[in-house]
């Protein structure tokens, strides 16, 4: 099966600029995560979302970051307006849900944003 | 919130021999442990996990042990191979594997051939 896709791969923006990621996950994923990895770091969650609503966006700094997930599919990751501490890989995970709670995170290759 | 130590940072041996990666975690509710290798330029890609319910696990090579009690599991990967070069990260979560995996910072593990 075709994996987690993420586009762009690489991004270089000027601070204060705004910039969007994508992410398709895995067909029949109901679950879609955003880490955000700093160099030399675990990956850390930003935002969860079931199907289309948020289970857990406790960690995304929302005066700057948002994301959606319209119609439970794709998801769109924004910052706006970047910092020079935003960079990082932003890796999107996604995973089937069941009621049995060890279902496998799948990662995509992420986007290696770096603001100048 | 959930804290994960990973120790070492840095990892080299020969091929052939045995790694060994250890982990602790702050919150005696974590439910799920898992282990994930990444390569460079990829996203991490799961190894082997354990529940808490469970001592020890094996999947050819690779073997994971956790100690509840002491709040800790390690990460051992005998005969290695050039090919097990890679960062590995040690996750918990206490809502399974569905829920915010609080990583390590890493180890690099070299293996020389």
């Amino acid at each position: 099966e075709a994996g987690v896709a993420q586009s762009p791969r690489y991004k270089i923006i000027e601070k204060r600029q705004s910039v969007a990621f994508w992410c398709n996950p895995i067909s029949g994923h109901a679950t879609l995560y955003w880490y955000q990895q700093i160099l030399g770091q675990g990956p850390k969650l930003l935002i969860q979302f079931q199907n289309n609503g948020v289970v857990d966006d406790s960690q995304l700094p929302k005066d700057r970051f948002s994301a959606e997930r319209l119609k439970g599919v794709d998801s769109t990751l924004k910052i706006q307006p970047a910092k020079l501490e935003d960079s990082a890989v932003y890796l999107c995970a996604s995973s089937t849900w069941t009621r049995r709670t060890y279902n496998e995170q799948f990662f995509g290759p992420g986007t290696r944003l770096t603001v100048l | 919130g959930e804290n994960v130590e990973q120790h070492p940072s840095t990892l080299s041996v020969q091929e052939g021999d045995s790694a060994v990666i250890k982990c602790t975690y702050s919150d005696s509710a974590s439910n799920y442990f898992p282990w994930y290798k990444q390569e460079l330029g990829k996203g991490p890609q799961l190894i082997i996990d354990i529940r808490s319910n469970v001592g020890e696990k094996k999947d050819q090579r690779i073997a994971v042990t956790l100690n509840k009690t002491a709040k800790h599991f390690s990460l051992h990967i005998t005969e290695t191979q050039p090919e097990d070069s890679a960062v590995y990260f040690c996750a918990a979560s206490t809502r399974g594997s569905q829920g915010n995996l609080n990583f390590g910072k890493g180890t690099k593990l070299s293996v020389k051939p």
